[in-house]
């Protein structure tokens, strides 16, 4: 069956560096999206994406990150410069088309920053 | 306005006896509501789905919920916890609007804990 995967599963950065996590989506499905989990507390959205742009973001999602979808495969989540709070779980997800409501979760990637 | 509240942060059941999980959501459109859990260090998998279908959803590993619209409730049940079903519980409420704009809303969540 087909699955959201992401890479890296652990990635430990240094306050200050740019970090990127990689998602791949299911092949046939047209939207993304990106959340977070700090440790103990609630998933919170970040982004979501749609036809090469962003489409709704939070407040959380400011200048320091950014979303790509570089080559119709790879769906990208760039921290521009880590910061200790950005300590977290992060989710990438997709949705099949429009009129199907169910997302389907990677595994994550937890971020360390010290 | 979309919202959901999962009413206990905390269950403890002991092993074989019923596990009962309380989701309340608010949604200003007919939404679609999931559970999700979360095994620790593991990612979010889908134990089953309300999508304007039957109200009475089953899902995987022998639980169910039940969609009342009256009481705005979307409630977890298994009736016999296995060791295995300790984890975290997320009620999940997901709204599309026009344009295909989806707009989902996580709870807090309810670690549950089983006790041999």
């Amino acid at each position: 069956e087909p699955e959201v995967t992401q890479t890296p599963s652990h990635q430990v950065t240094q306050m200050g560096q740019e970090v990127i996590l990689r998602c791949v989506p299911i092949s046939n499905h047209l939207y993304f999206y990106w959340y977070r989990q700090i440790l103990g507390q609630k998933v919170e959205f970040l982004v979501s994406f749609y036809n090469n742009e962003i489409s709704e973001k939070s407040e959380i999602f400011d200048d320091q990150f950014s979303v790509e979808r570089p080559d119709g495969s790879n769906f990208t989540l760039k921290i521009r410069s880590t910061k200790l709070e950005d300590s977290a779980m992060y989710f990438c997800a997709s949705r099949p088309r429009q009129g199907s409501d169910e997302q389907f979760f990677g595994p994550g990637t937890r971020l360390t920053v010290l | 306005a979309q919202s959901v509240t999962q009413l206990d942060s905390h269950v403890s059941v002991s092993e074989g006896t019923p596990v009962l999980l309380r989701c309340n959501y608010s949604s200003s459109y007919s939404p679609s509501l999931f559970w999700y859990v979360q095994h620790p260090n593991k990612g979010l998998q889908l134990l089953l789905k309300y999508t304007s279908a039957a109200t009475l959803v089953k899902g995987i590993n022998g639980f169910e919920a039940e969609f009342k619209k009256s009481e705005t409730s979307f409630h977890l049940t298994k009736p016999s916890a296995h060791m295995s079903d300790a984890a975290e519980y997320f009620c999940v409420v997901s709204g599309t609007y026009s344009g295909g704009y989806q707009k989902v809303t996580f709870g807090t969540g309810t670690k549950l804990q089983v006790i041999p």
